[in-house]
């Protein structure tokens, strides 16, 4: 069972370059999202979605852009990148029910913006 | 916003000793409440989930204790080992909404062999 698989594990951009995070799960999960972590911030939500086609965002959206085509798949792209979004860059998923399925986490992306 | 809270930020104990983490929330009205392990480099690992309904949960050398009404949950490692070395976090699902998930900042915890 691989959970959740996150590609790249690093990346290295130039400002002003654009790329995806790709976030997959294979345990049905209804609940996606994503997370950046920095360094005395902890985690912070992106963007999240709650089944196939529903996208939302979280407390720090801008920059970034999500969909959700299917229910295993919900990539992260970067449309044009900025060193303030050097990050470790997570991906979570849970089912069971919204409010209190158990929440498993990608092992992340660490991208660095110069 | 709810305010979730772990003291403290580093810790440091030699081996085989017994150790709790604390995990503070401001709004007590919460659902459920979640630790996490995090080594350094990697994703979170989740240890134990707490439904609203249950005050404790145990996995092996682990417990984790939840008092809604003083906001306010324990994680006790029991026999600490070296390889328990990560950060812990704690995260509580508070509302109805999907975006309901807030996280601790987490305690980082050193086991001296």
């Amino acid at each position: 069972n691989a959970g959740v698989t996150q590609t790249p594990k690093f990346q290295v951009l130039k400002t002003g370059q654009s790329m995806t995070l790709q976030c997959a799960q294979d345990m049905n999960h209804e609940y996606m999202s994503w997370y950046r972590q920095d360094p005395g911030m902890g985690l912070r939500l992106i963007h999240y979605s709650v089944g196939a086609g529903i996208t939302d965002q979280g407390e720090v959206p801008n920059g970034y852009n999500v969909s959700r085509s299917t229910t295993e798949d919900f990539p992260l792209r970067l449309l044009s990148a900025a060193p303030s979004q050097t990050s470790v860059y997570f991906c979570a998923s849970r089912g069971q029910g919204l409010l209190s399925g158990e929440l498993f986490f990608g092992e992340g992306s660490r991208l660095t913006v110069l | 916003k709810q305010e979730v809270t772990q003291i403290p930020a580093a810790l440091s104990v030699p081996e085989g000793e017994n150790l709790v983490l604390n995990c503070s929330f401001t709004d007590s009205a919460i659902y459920n409440l979640q630790w996490f392990r995090q080594d350094p480099g990697k994703g979170l690992t989740s240890l134990l989930l707490i439904q609203s309904s249950q005050r404790e949960q145990t996995s092996g050398r682990l417990n984790a204790s939840l008092d809604k009404s003083s906001g306010r949950s324990t994680l006790y490692i029991a026999a600490s080992q070296p390889g328990d070395s990560a950060t812990y976090l704690c995260a509580v699902y508070k509302g109805t909404g999907a975006n309901n998930l807030f996280f601790g900042t987490g305690t980082r915890l050193t086991v001296i062999p």
